[in-house]
């Protein structure tokens, strides 16, 4: 089977320019996470949603963050305008509603520069 | 507060030996789950074991097991007979409540690197 796939795997972009990151989650699965990894703050939950629709947006930094996912196999991540403090590597995971434990499939992650 | 705690910022250990690395957590919840991850230089997040606050027995998983001591709200992790592959980043987790009610937020420990030496 798939896993959850990511892209673009490296990003390098100019400070004031649109980023969106791309995911795409194992088939079945009913939630879909958004993370972001840095050095200062490590792993970090933005957003995550339950059958498409957003659950808990709470870690989404600022209004220039915004997630959507249109239908079950698809999500973005969409920053604009971005600055160079948003440079980090951005990880999505999925996991299904009945899995007894839970445990969560990341994706390779998005990394993120932004100069 | 719900968090997680991992003091060592950096293991070393040889081949073969087994090693252990700590976790302690903090939760009022009666209802929890502790999960490791495991992060190679490559970046991927590997899960590697999970340990439910009402299981009986401790988990175990090959080579990983999980030394899940609740009244110390530790959940340290375990790995026997080191390998040079297991050479990595090692998260521990929690799931928490989130702020809509549900229970699907995972959180993260800072993580301790782990080098294993020939």
């Amino acid at each position: 089977d798939a896993g959850v796939i990511q892209s673009p795997r490296h990003e390098v972009t100019e400070m004031g320019q649109e980023v969106t990151l791309r995911c795409k989650p194992i088939s079945g699965h009913d939630y879909l996470f958004w993370y972001r990894q840095t050095m200062m703050r490590g792993l970090e939950l933005l957003i995550y949603f339950n059958n498409n629709v957003p659950i808990d947006d709470s870690g989404m930094p600022e209004d220039r963050f915004s997630a959507k996912m249109p239908n079950a196999s698809f999500s973005t991540l969409k920053i604009q305008p971005s600055e160079p403090r948003d440079s980090a590597v951005y990880f999505c995971a999925s996991r299904a509603g009945t899995a007894n434990t839970g445990e969560l499939f990341f994706g390779e992650g998005s990394r993120l520069t932004v100069l | 507060a719900q968090k997680i705690t991992q003091t060592q910022p950096g293991m070393f250990v040889q081949e073969k030996e087994a090693v252990t690395l700590d976790c302690t957590y903090d939760t009022s919840d009666p209802s929890y789950g502790l999960f490791w991850y495991k992060q190679p230089s490559s970046g991927e997040m590997i899960f590697l074991i999970y340990q439910g606050s009402y299981d009986q027995q401790n988990a175990t998983e090959g080579r990983y097991s999980l030394n899940f001591q609740k009244a110390r709200k530790s959940a340290n992790l375990v790995i026997s007979a080191s390998q040079l592959g297991d050479s990595a980043m090692y998260f521990c987790a929690m799931r928490v409540e989130d702020g809509s009610g549900g229970y699907n937020k995972l959180i993260f420990g800072a993580g301790t690197r782990l080098a294993v030496h020939p």
